[in-house]
């Protein structure tokens, strides 16, 4: 079945240096893909779109990059500071019918000092 | 800005009462979506939403209905509630609908005892 695969495992980095999160999706290959960040008990918020044609984008400090040959979106936050500390999740449209979104479980991401 | 509300952010109901979860933008959205997230299950579309009076199933809709007789409001009614029903309830609006960013709610945690 067509599902998407994120690391459940928090990730847990120092201050200062780079996050890098992982969405792996398989079968079916979509259009676009999106980042969301969820804060514990809060709505997820949106952050990033990237499209099946771009390789990469960036907004601020992060950076998203989509490979559609390895199935894999790799999600960066530069610089890293505690304020980034939440959880992270991709989307994508795995029916193709381009009407909803599958979400991942999320990542947990903890930023220390 | 887009703003996404719901009726309730706590709720305690009882095994087979029926329950109503509002949810109202203000951004003249076409699309509205409604999800449930557990622990390790992470977001699953129950219902959505594309026009007024039209609807179409989730990934979950069982045990569940909806309503969207206005643009801007989008209801979730659970017929009986029941134990299993407990959980994070998300409503979300989009311009687009499936590649469009999703805005979300603060959530609805619902309690079924």
């Amino acid at each position: 079945s067509q599902k998407i695969e994120q690391n459940s495992e928090a990730l847990n980095i120092q201050e200062g240096k780079t996050a890098t999160l992982t969405c792996n999706y398989t079968n079916y290959s979509p259009a676009y893909l999106q980042w969301y960040r969820q804060d514990p008990g809060r709505g997820p918020v949106f952050l990033l779109l990237i499209r099946e044609n771009e390789k990469e984008k960036r907004k601020e400090r992060l950076k998203v990059t989509f490979d559609t040959t390895l199935k894999q979106s790799l999600f960066h936050i530069t610089a890293s500071q505690p304020a980034d500390s939440a959880t992270y999740l991709c989307a994508l449209d795995l029916t193709g019918g381009g009407n909803k979104l599958t979400f991942g479980t999320g990542t947990q991401l903890k930023v220390e000092l | 800005d887009v703003k996404v509300t719901q009726s309730s952010r706590y709720l305690v109901k009882r095994t087979g009462e029926k329950v109503f979860l509002e949810c109202v933008q203000d951004m003249d959205h076409e699309n509205m979506f409604w999800y449930r997230q557990d622990p390790g299950l992470g977001l699953r579309l129950i219902y959505f939403s594309y026009d007024v009076k039209m609807k179409e199933k989730g990934d979950i809709p069982e045990g569940y209905s909806v309503s969207r007789e206005k643009k801007e409001r989008f209801s979730l009614i659970l017929e009986s509630a029941s134990t299993n029903q407990t959980s994070m309830y998300l409503c979300a609006s989009s311009l687009f609908a499936g590649q469009g960013e999703q805005y979300f709610g603060p959530g609805t945690r619902l309690t079924v005892t």
